[in-house]
């Protein structure tokens, strides 16, 4: 069975401080890989996204995310947080061929001035 | 590209009254999904249509819960005599094909109050 696990639930950062954020995720087959963000009250904006190639994977707002296999993980990272950045991160895992991606319970990320 | 439309934004409703939301996809998306979003929770997938046809339904779309996808453009989620367990962000989902490779383009949703 496919699971999530974003074991922070909630992580404050200064601003301007490195960021990472957790995801391990549990999965039959070869995953596709997905980082979202979502911001009080509003849906959810992706942010980037890892299906196969490069195991480093750049996405919006200067976002990266790093695909280990051996370690079931993909950490969502950003070398400079703004305050801007403040929101709930959501990983999720899908597979060719599925109707849906799972999703796991995300993190909250406070940013202090 | 306008994006995913929900409406409404918000509603309140008392326990045991029915109400429906609307989705309106990005236009050359075929493919529309319904997750549910409680507080502290990620999203959890309701169901799935391709075009016009409903192919994929989750457990937690109890009988209560009926959506539909008339011509495959819009659609609608309803849920008939609701209960305050119901109360949650309903959020739509479009994609331009296998949610897999693709992802999805959320919608803002729809925040749900039962009283």
């Amino acid at each position: 069975a496919q699971s999530v696990t974003q074991p922070d639930i909630h992580i404050t950062v200064s601003e301007g401080a490195s960021l990472e954020l957790r995801c391990n995720y549990s999965y039959g087959a070869t995953p596709y890989l997905f980082w979202y963000v979502q911001s009080p009250g509003q849906g959810l904006q992706l942010l980037l996204k890892y299906f196969s190639g490069d195991t480093l994977v750049q996405g919006i707002k200067g976002f990266e995310a790093e695909f280990k296999r051996s370690q079931s993980s993909f950490n969502l990272r950003k070398p400079s947080v703004h305050w801007s950045d403040a929101a709930e991160y959501f990983c999720a895992v899908g597979k060719t061929g599925a109707n849906n991606l799972f999703f796991g319970t995300g993190t909250r990320l406070t940013v202090i001035p | 590209d306008t994006g995913v439309s929900q409406n409404p934004r918000h509603k309140i409703t008392k326990r045991g009254q029915n109400v429906t939301f609307r989705c309106d996809p990005i236009s050359e998306h075929n493919r529309l999904y319904w997750y549910r979003q409680t507080l502290g929770q990620g999203p959890e997938f309701l169901t799935y249509f391709q075009n016009e046809a409903q192919l994929e339904k989750s457990r937690l779309l109890s009988d209560r819960f009926s959506a539909e996808r008339p011509k495959g453009s819009f659609s609608t989620l309803e849920i008939q005599r609701t209960e305050q367990g119901d109360s949650a962000m309903y959020l739509c989902a479009s994609s331009l094909g296998d949610a897999g490779f693709y992802g999805y383009t959320f919608g803002s949703g729809t925040r749900l109050t039962v009283v």
